[in-house]
């Protein structure tokens, strides 16, 4: 089986652009979960979603928001840039929904905002 | 809201020595697991602790959940410079969230 996949591998964008971040999770598996990872904060949680829908937000922003495609494929959009955006945005997916599950993690997307 | 404290942040060891890294929570936790990220790379798990007092081995790394399931750790034997990386737990939070903690930074030195 693939792979959790994200694309692009990197980015970079200037303050106040807005940006696209993909996410393919693995065949069958049905949530997928974000996360942005930076030196000083660790691992932070973005959102989840499961079957379409949104089930879970962290504390980021309005500017942040994803949605999820029938295929559970994913997508995370985040606008109006600003210079702390900059981190590298981690996507899980696993089978089911559930703090049970473990997460398979793809390789992120680095995105720098100048 | 729920946390996931991890210390020590960063350990420097010589090839041989032994390492390990603590887990605590504020609340109990249902399970806990752990995951270990490469210089460059991304979490990978490593393995999940369900039941109180539990310990589980896999090769030189050895996971325990407390009594309480409060509390964990991550035991390496006879550190090697492939176990270098950043190893994090993570518990269930607030709201049906997987929470991690900040992780500890491994170096071997060789």
């Amino acid at each position: 089986k693939a792979g959790v996949t994200q694309t692009p591998r990197y980015l970079i964008k200037t303050r106040g652009q807005q940006v696209t971040l993909s996410c393919s999770p693995i065949s069958g598996h049905r949530s997928v979960s974000w996360y942005q990872q930076t030196p000083g904060q660790g691992l932070q949680f973005l959102f989840e979603y499961f079957s379409e829908t949104q089930r879970n937000k962290g504390n980021f922003p309005g500017r942040f928001s994803g949605r999820q495609f029938s295929n559970s494929r994913s997508e995370m959009n985040v606008s109006t840039l600003e210079l702390g955006d900059s981190a590298l945005y981690l996507c899980a997916s696993s089978p089911m929904r559930g703090v049970n599950e473990k997460l398979f993690f793809g390789s992120g997307t680095q995105l720098s905002v100048l | 809201g729920q946390q996931v404290m991890q210390i020590p942040q960063y350990q420097h060891v010589q090839e041989g020595e032994d390492f390990t890294t603590y887990c605590n929570s504020s609340t109990t936790l249902s399970n806990i697991q752990w995951y270990k990220q490469r210089p460059g790379g991304h979490p990978v798990f490593l393995i999940q602790l369900v039941k109180s007092g539990e310990v589980k081995k896999q090769k030189r790394l050895t996971f325990q959940f407390g009594e309480a399931k409060k509390n964990s750790s991550l035991h390496i034997t006879a550190t090697q410079t492939t176990d270098v990386g950043t190893y994090f737990c993570a518990g269930p939070g607030y709201g049906n969230k997987l929470v991690f903690g900040a992780g500890t930074i491994l170096r071997v030195k060789s």
